[in-house]
């Protein structure tokens, strides 16, 4: 049972325009969401993180969106530079006293120059 | 301030043998988790400690186990090492569990053979 989906296993997407990454979760006990960043042979660094009493959290290039009624979370990047080229994770946390992370399967975003 | 850190960064074993990742963190923070990344798929809990002595399992914990004598170190000790556990293995840390970023390590990299 896959409780976080990522649909798209990969996004190609000119330098300058925006990155949409999605993100769909099951479990109804998840009240906060963060997206990690990946490059290759490193360890995920923390990207932004977003409650579920809100519906946008905004850093620098970075927007994520929460829509509860629809279990569905979106990272943009805008404007995307050729350095955000990564693999991007989305991960669920709730229901658990102890900050278990429940992770999607991740998108491979490629930033083209 | 070094963060996380793992040791090896790579190790081949053969099937049988057994090995400890190695995982320790500067931050003084109580919780700390195992994760392993297969490829294509998202990161999964092992093992998670909330204090020092104080483990418990996670999502895959079969064929691992751990001990946290201190709260800077979490060591992961596979016994009869099996092809299935070639994976990513992640160490992370965090200083509350629940709603807060964990950060993790840069991995190390299993091969089974």
């Amino acid at each position: 049972d896959q409780q976080v989906k990522q649909n798209s296993p990969s996004l190609s997407v000119q330098e300058g325009r925006i990155s949409i990454l999605n993100c769909d979760y099951t479990n109804s006990m998840f009240d906060y969401f963060l997206w990690y960043k990946k490059y290759p042979a490193e360890g995920p660094t923390f990207l932004i993180s977003i409650s579920s009493i809100k519906d946008k959290n905004e850093d620098g290039r970075f927007t994520v969106f929460l829509n509860k009624s629809a279990k569905h979370l979106s990272l943009h990047i805008v404007p995307s530079q050729p350095g955000d080229s990564a693999v991007y994770f989305c991960a669920g946390n709730g229901g658990t006293s102890y900050g278990k992370l429940t992770f999607g399967q991740g998108t491979i975003l490629t930033v083209h120059p | 301030n070094a963060g996380v850190t793992q040791t090896p960064k790579f190790r081949i074993l053969k099937i049988g043998q057994s090995m400890t990742l190695q995982c320790t963190q500067d931050m003084n923070h109580n919780y700390m988790y195992w994760y392993r990344q297969d490829p294509g798929m998202g990161l999964k809990l092992i093992y998670y400690s909330v204090g020092a002595g104080i483990t418990d399992k996670g999502e895959v914990p079969n064929g691992y186990n751990v001990s946290r004598s201190t709260t800077e170190d979490f060591p992961l000790r596979l016994e009869l090492a099996a092809p299935s556990q070639t994976s990513v293995y992640f160490c992370a840390s965090t200083n509350r569990g629940y709603r807060e970023t964990q950060y993790f390590g840069p991995g190390t990299r299993l091969l089974v053979l």
